[in-house]
């Protein structure tokens, strides 16, 4: 069984700061992908980052970034220079093979919210 | 190109109703996923399908089913609805299992928004 973890309900940042969102996981799966989603109010999950489990290096995206750690299975979401259009949820994900088929399990979210 | 479509967007049904959520993709695409969210939640899976004529269950299939004759459908039924299925519904679709190179990455619907009273 796969499991994510999001321990922060909710964030708050100031415009123009960077910003850490934290992610765990638990899975027995030896290879695995990870992937942070970005849900704005108006509900659309827009896809963000991923990092497979074999990559060496930290995936990287425009203002995204993970710090991925696998051997305390973490994958934190750093968000630079923060901009009101950030705030959203923000869900990680894990995606293993399980049965037919690969599936994402997804954490509970956390709420960003960017001030001014 | 539509990506995926989802319909109704909102719909209101009383308690033991029933009701199809359609699901419609143009990207030929292999696997189709049924989501739910709840309110303040993440998604959990319903059903999926990993092509025309084979579908398995999710996390949390009891309420539902699913048919999936064609590669572009994948209907979602609510035989009889409860208000513990007051929900948001979500559809995704993946290209394939091209293992774990890439991000070969989910891409939903806008989801539909089911009250049931």
């Amino acid at each position: 069984a796969q499991k994510i973890t999001q321990t922060q309900p909710g964030m708050f940042v100031q415009e123009k700061e960077a910003v850490t969102l934290d992610c765990t996981y638990d899975t027995s799966d030896q290879s695995y992908g990870l992937f942070w989603y970005k849900q704005p109010s108006s509900g659309e999950m827009i896809f963000l980052i991923y990092q497979g489990s074999y990559d060496e290096q930290n995936a990287t995206e425009g203002r995204y970034s993970l710090n991925f750690q696998k051997a305390r299975k973490s994958t934190n979401l750093v968000i630079s220079a923060s901009q009101l259009g950030d705030s959203a949820m923000y869900f990680c994900a894990m995606r293993g093979y399980t049965g037919t088929a690969s599936k994402l399990t997804f954490g509970t979210g956390t709420r960003l919210q960017v001030t001014l | 190109n539509a990506g995926v479509t989802q319909t109704p967007k909102f719909r209101i049904l009383k308690i033991g109703q029933s009701m199809t959520l359609q699901c419609t993709q143009d990207m030929n695409h292999n696997y189709m996923y049924w989501y739910r969210q709840d309110p303040g939640m993440g998604l959990k899976l319903i059903y999926y399908s990993v092509g025309a004529g084979i579908t398995d269950k999710g996390e949390v299939p009891n309420g539902y089913n699913v048919s999936r004759s064609t590669t572009e459908d994948f209907p979602l039924r609510l035989e009889l609805a409860a208000p513990s299925q007051t929900s948001v519904y979500f559809c995704a679709t993946l290209l394939g299992d091209r293992g774990f190179f890439g991000a070969n990455v989910l891409t939903f619907g806008a989801g539909s928004r089911l009250t049931v009273l």
